[in-house]
């Protein structure tokens, strides 16, 4: 069945630090990959999208690129800043036999001023 | 993007009681339904699909008795947890879909004492 795999945390950095978070996919057609955002006690937030091959989503210094020959949609930010500490979830969503959304576990990322 | 809005955000109740966690898609219409349970520090776990007019869909393992879901109008589920006990403290989250993204609500931190 489809299913998210992204790496396990928690993932330190220092402010200003390179970030990447990897994340793999395995799905049947064609899903739509998203990174959500949790910070403590609240919610899922959309971070970025990606509807089909090769596009990029990004937003606020975070991008990943939906790469169909690797199934993987890792996130990167060039400049991590202490206010990015929070949960970051990948996700596909498919909507054949019913709309669903499958998540990643989860990588917690801590970042130190 | 779409708005979700999950209520009440926290709620504390002893044990025995029912609570009830109310979802709502404030800019459209919703026939479908997510609700979710997050542990700490894990992913989220579907319970159930919420369908408008029908019955819920319930995964395996979930207690329909003990998790009542009802989806009476296009823009509303709620979530009932009944007799509650302290194992039933979580983090809910419900979503929502009108096309191919899932949005979600704040959530609800359930703390039974």
């Amino acid at each position: 069945g489809d299913s998210v795999t992204q790496m396990e945390g928690p993932v330190t950095l220092s402010e200003e630090a390179f970030l990447t978070i990897n994340c793999t996919y395995t799905a049947t057609g064609y899903p739509s990959l998203f990174w959500y955002v949790q910070y403590p006690g609240e919610g899922l937030q959309l971070l970025l999208k990606a509807t089909k091959a090769d596009d990029k989503g990004s937003n606020k210094g975070f991008e990943a690129t939906y790469r169909k020959e690797t199934t993987s949609f890792h996130l990167e930010k060039g400049s991590v800043q202490v206010s990015d500490s929070a949960v970051y979830f990948c996700a596909l969503t498919r909507n054949t036999g019913g709309f669903k959304t499958i998540f990643g576990a989860g990588t917690r990322l801590f970042v130190k001023a | 993007g779409a708005v979700v809005s999950q209520h009440p955000s926290r709620v504390i109740c002893k044990s025995g009681t029912s609570v009830k966690i109310e979802c709502r898609s404030l800019d459209f219409q919703a026939t479908t339904m997510f609700w979710y349970r997050q542990f700490p520090k894990q992913s989220l776990m579907l319970m159930a699909t919420s369908n408008e007019g029908s019955k819920a869909t319930y995964e395996q393992g979930v207690e329909k008795d003990k998790f009542l879901i009802n989806h009476a109008s296009l823009t509303l589920s709620t979530l009932t947890v009944t007799s509650a006990h302290p194992e039933d403290s979580s983090f809910y989250i419900c979503s929502a879909a009108p096309a191919t993204e899932a949005f979600f609500g704040q959530g609800t931190r359930l703390t039974v004492v």
